[in-house]
């Protein structure tokens, strides 16, 4: 089964620094998705970034990226000019071809102003 | 689009009591799933359909819950009794075979059951 694994349970960043939140998942499968949803205390479920296996290039979306290696099967999240809008829980989902999505336990992240 | 739509978002309720969560998906979308969310467990998948049948319910954590899609554009989730510890956020979300493959989450659906 596949699992994610997301092992820090709590990180803090100072307002405008750089932050980068790690998962590692398990999988005996060459072609899956990955993706990271941040959920604030409203508890919506929002997509930040999604990453297709297939694909070597890493994504961006604005100050959101990610570093896919898919070998060791690590999929960070790097968050550039942290802003305190960005203080929520993130979870690493991956999600196989056949629609098995799993989630991380997810981590949660303070920005200090 | 007005997005993966769910009511209640809040519900208490008694112990004992029958609960029903209702879900509206994307326009589109063949592919709706549901996910419950607790403190212990995180965020598990219960059950997903595919064109309004049930593709994999092994989520499902007891008889007491039941699901249904009874069309493209509606479904519940179903709690019979239900229990404190059933006391979590019910969460949403679909995906449509030719918009990608990205799933969609409604807002969550808060149970407490006292």
């Amino acid at each position: 089964a596949q699992t994610v694994t997301q092992s820090q349970p709590e990180m803090s960043v100072q307002e405008a620094e750089t932050v980068t939140l790690s998962c590692t998942y398990d999988t005996s499968e060459s072609d899956y998705y990955l993706f990271w949803y941040k959920q604030p205390p409203s508890r919506q479920m929002i997509l930040v970034i999604r990453q297709e296996a297939y694909k070597q290039q890493n994504a961006t979306e604005n100050r959101f990226s990610v570093n896919f290696q898919k070998a060791a099967k690590s999929f960070s999240l790097k968050i550039s000019d942290s802003q305190l809008g960005d203080a929520a829980m993130y979870f690493c989902a991956y999600r196989s071809l056949v629609l098995d999505m799993r989630f991380g336990a997810g981590t949660r992240l303070t920005v200090k102003p | 689009d007005a997005g993966v739509i769910q009511s209640p978002r809040h519900e208490v309720t008694e112990m004992g009591q029958e609960v029903t969560l209702r879900c509206k998906p994307i326009s589109g979308h063949d592919y709706l799933f549901w996910y419950r969310q607790t403190m212990m467990r995180g965020l598990e998948l219960l059950i997903y359909f595919n064109n309004n049948v049930p593709i994999d319910d092994s989520g499902m954590p007891e008889d007491r819950f039941s699901a249904k899609m009874p069309n493209a554009s509606f479904s519940t989730l179903k709690i019979q009794p239900s229990e404190p510890r059933d006391s979590a956020v019910y969460f949403c979300a679909s995906k449509g075979s030719v918009s990608g493959n990205t799933i969609y989450f409604g807002e969550g659906s808060w149970l407490t059951v006292v």
